[in-house]
């Protein structure tokens, strides 16, 4: 079946621009989380969401990122004001529900560059 | 707080040698452990998990880790390395206590195989 999918797989941008990142779920999955991955920081939590229920949004490490889920299914991380910090690989992964026991499915990932 | 130690960032094997790859935790409550595996360019594969049960825990591709508490230790093994095994391995464990399913991951270990 189909698993989940991310795009673009690759973005490069300018310092100061904004970029939306896409994260489709896998049909079903009513948990999507974010994750980045950088060469300084390694595999870091960003943002969760589960249902209907306010997302979790402690990982996000500043004001200029933000996450939205609509319909319950596709979600969209925005960068604002892009840093040359935020050049990482932006992971999305989904779970059938947000059970601390449940396994997350990961996408291929956003590799974001910024110039 | 939850965090995770993988003890070695680079690991080398022979083909058909026992692959040991370490990792130690620390959480607050009873963990919920997964190892996952990333080959280039990929998103994370769930490899295995221990949640409650049997401490020896089975996974795919001939993997599998045995839970310690008194050690705190979560190792992952192979009994014999195949060139296909090489890539990046990351240890996590479940926030329980946060609610949802954050996970914190180590710092990974880049497993090598060499003929």
């Amino acid at each position: 079946g189909a698993g989940v999918s991310q795009s673009p797989s690759n973005k490069v941008t300018e310092k100061g621009k904004d970029v939306e990142l896409r994260c489709d779920p896998i049909s079903g999955h009513t948990a999507l989380y974010w994750y980045r991955q950088s060469l300084g920081q390694g595999l870091e939590f960003l943002i969760y969401f589960q249902g209907n229920s306010a997302p979790d949004k402690s990982g996000l490490p500043s004001d200029r990122f933000s996450a939205e889920r609509t319909g319950g299914s596709v979600s969209t991380l925005t960068i604002q004001r892009t840093q040359q910090e935020d050049s990482a690989v932006y992971l999305c992964a989904s779970s059938s529900q947000s059970s601390s026991n449940q396994p997350q499915h990961f996408g291929d990932g956003t590799r974001l560059s910024i110039l | 707080a939850q965090s995770v130690t993988q003890l070695g960032s680079h690991v080398s094997v022979s083909e058909g040698a026992l692959v040991l790859l370490r990792c130690n935790y620390s959480s607050s409550v009873p963990p919920y452990l997964f190892w996952y595996v990333q080959y280039p360019n990929q998103g994370l594969q769930l490899l295995l998990k221990y949640t409650t049960g049997a401490t020896l825990v089975k996974g795919i591709n001939g993997f599998e880790a045995e839970f310690k508490k008194s050690e705190t230790s979560f190792h992952l093994t192979k009994p014999s390395a195949h060139m296909s095994d090489a890539a990046e391995y990351f240890c996590a464990v479940s926030d329980q206590a946060g609610g949802g399913n954050k996970l914190t991951f180590g710092t990974g270990t880049q497993l090598k195989v060499e003929l």
